[in-house]
């Protein structure tokens, strides 16, 4: 693929309902990040796949998120019961492979807004 | 808890002035990275620097990584209104794949 894309663009839902935000690595990409950038901040670490395992999910908040990567490509991630905390750009990113140094790519994200 | 302090947090300059930013922590990082990210976008790879002491130029943009490995700066000479932008700096510890963000510096080069 031409890059890294993230479906949908934006996401506006309620408090207390559950979305699932799509994320497409470049083709080959072994390593894949989700990060999540709250407004005039830097992005926050998640989550990090190499191939269909999760290597490191420290950075999730707690246990309503959730992410997956079945067949080492294509990653969703998943939040429950969602709150208004949870407002924020989520945003993904892939490597050729996960070697210290490596240009991560990263999509455009997807603008989650919890009402 | 890492943690990359960017400074300053917020810049507005004229065109072709000269400008530096710095990126500051008590942690020891193995490599770190500096971003340019522009509205809805995701950040972009300007350069990455891994020895104590060096330097990189990537044409009006010169990087320095601290002897300690604790900081870094960017510095921009004769700044254009295309490099109005965030720029991010991020560390990674030895022996991790994750890269811990810093705080955001963000630039307005007004023509």
């Amino acid at each position: 693929g031409a890059g890294v894309s993230q479906t949908p663009s934006n996401k506006v839902t309620e408090k207390g309902k559950y979305v699932e935000l799509r994320c497409d690595p470049i083709s080959g990409h072994t390593a894949l990040y989700w990060y999540r950038q709250s407004l005039g901040q830097g992005p926050e670490f998640l989550i990090y796949f190499q191939g269909t395992g999760a290597a490191d999910d420290s950075g999730l908040p707690n246990d309503r998120f959730f992410a997956v990567r079945p067949e080492g490509s294509v990653s969703t991630l998943k939040i429950q019961r969602t709150e208004r905390g949870d407002s924020a750009v989520y945003l993904c990113a892939s490597s050729l492979a996960p070697l210290e140094g490596n240009t991560q790519y990263f999509g455009p994200g997807t603008r989650l807004t919890v009402l | 808890t890492q943690l990359l302090e960017q400074s300053p947090q917020f810049l507005s300059i004229q065109e072709g002035e000269n400008l530096t930013v710095y990126c500051n922590s008590s942690s020891v990082f193995s490599s770190l990275q500096w971003y340019r990210q522009e509205p809805g976008e995701g950040p972009v790879l300007l350069v990455t620097v891994v020895t104590g002491g060096e330097v990189k130029k990537l044409k009006r943009l010169t990087f320095q990584f601290g002897d300690a490995r604790k900081d870094s700066s960017l510095h921009i000479t004769a700044a254009q209104p295309g490099d109005t932008g965030l720029y991010l700096c991020a560390g990674a510890t030895s022996g991790t794949y994750k890269y811990i963000f810093g705080t955001g510096t963000r630039l307005k080069v007004l023509a």
